[in-house]
């Protein structure tokens, strides 16, 4: 199975800071057609997850534009630009490319 | 609008056998493949079955095969996971999920979860 493993676990932050998350992958997601399946999510306390990032740096539908994503093979990795408020919760990313599909083990956002 | 929810969770004993159901609607169900995800108490994210659109295909991790059946029912645009010698380790919040093509790589749109305690 694709370990995928996701550093930091917890990021303290203040309101209008810049982070980024990484997660690294036990080997390329890159498939034979050259498509990387590599997406993140955000899941707040009470709520569904909700999806992010896709393909390595699509924002989904409705996603604000502090949220981008980047990386190649077995690196990426997630900035936020100008946390909010509702930015706060656990942050995942998932490896879709290989069977089982798997999940970081998730980073906490939390204000300082 | 894409509308998944959960029902048929709660409390069962090791050991003991549950089948979880998701209500689609607002897409055209039997044109996508579909899932279920499941997020333990220590907060950690499991993907746990997956069904091609058909279901003629079905796809599980070790963690699971052989006592989780994903099955579907276009015709009542219906998912489903029955779950059998269940352990401990199964207590989670168990979510269906569907990605934006019909094919899944990602999960775009998430049930509210169903929540399975197995407990003695």
């Amino acid at each position: 199975d694709v370990v995928v493993t996701q550093t930091p676990l917890s990021l303290p932050v203040s309101f209008g800071d810049q982070v980024s998350i990484s997660c690294r992958s036990s080997q390329s997601l890159a498939n034979s057609y050259g498509n990387t399946y590599l997406s993140w999510y955000l899941h707040k306390p009470g709520q569904s997850p909700q999806l992010l990032i896709y393909g390595i740096s699509n924002r989904f539908s409705g996603v604000p534009d502090r949220f981008s994503g980047s990386g190649s093979g077995t690196d990426f990795t997630l900035k936020i630009s100008t946390i909010k408020p509702e930015d706060l919760g656990m942050y995942y990313c998932l490896q879709g490319t290989h069977q089982p599909r798997t999940f970081g083990g998730g980073t906490k956002l939390e204000i300082k | 609008e894409v509308q998944l929810v959960e029902s048929g969770g709660g409390l069962v004993k090791p050991g003991g056998s549950l089948k979880l159901s998701c209500a689609a609607s607002g897409f055209t169900f039997s044109s996508y493949a579909m899932s279920w995800v499941r997020q333990s108490p220590e907060k950690r994210l499991e993907w746990v079955a997956e069904i091609s659109s058909g279901g003629s295909y079905t796809y599980y991790p070790d963690t699971v095969t052989g006592r989780f059946t994903i099955s579907r029912d276009n015709a009542k645009n219906t998912l489903y996971l029955e779950m059998s010698s269940l352990r401990s380790e199964d207590t989670a919040m168990y979510y269906c999920a569907r990605d934006q093509s019909t094919m899944i790589t990602s999960f775009a749109y998430w049930g509210q979860g169903t929540l399975v305690t197995v407990s003695a």
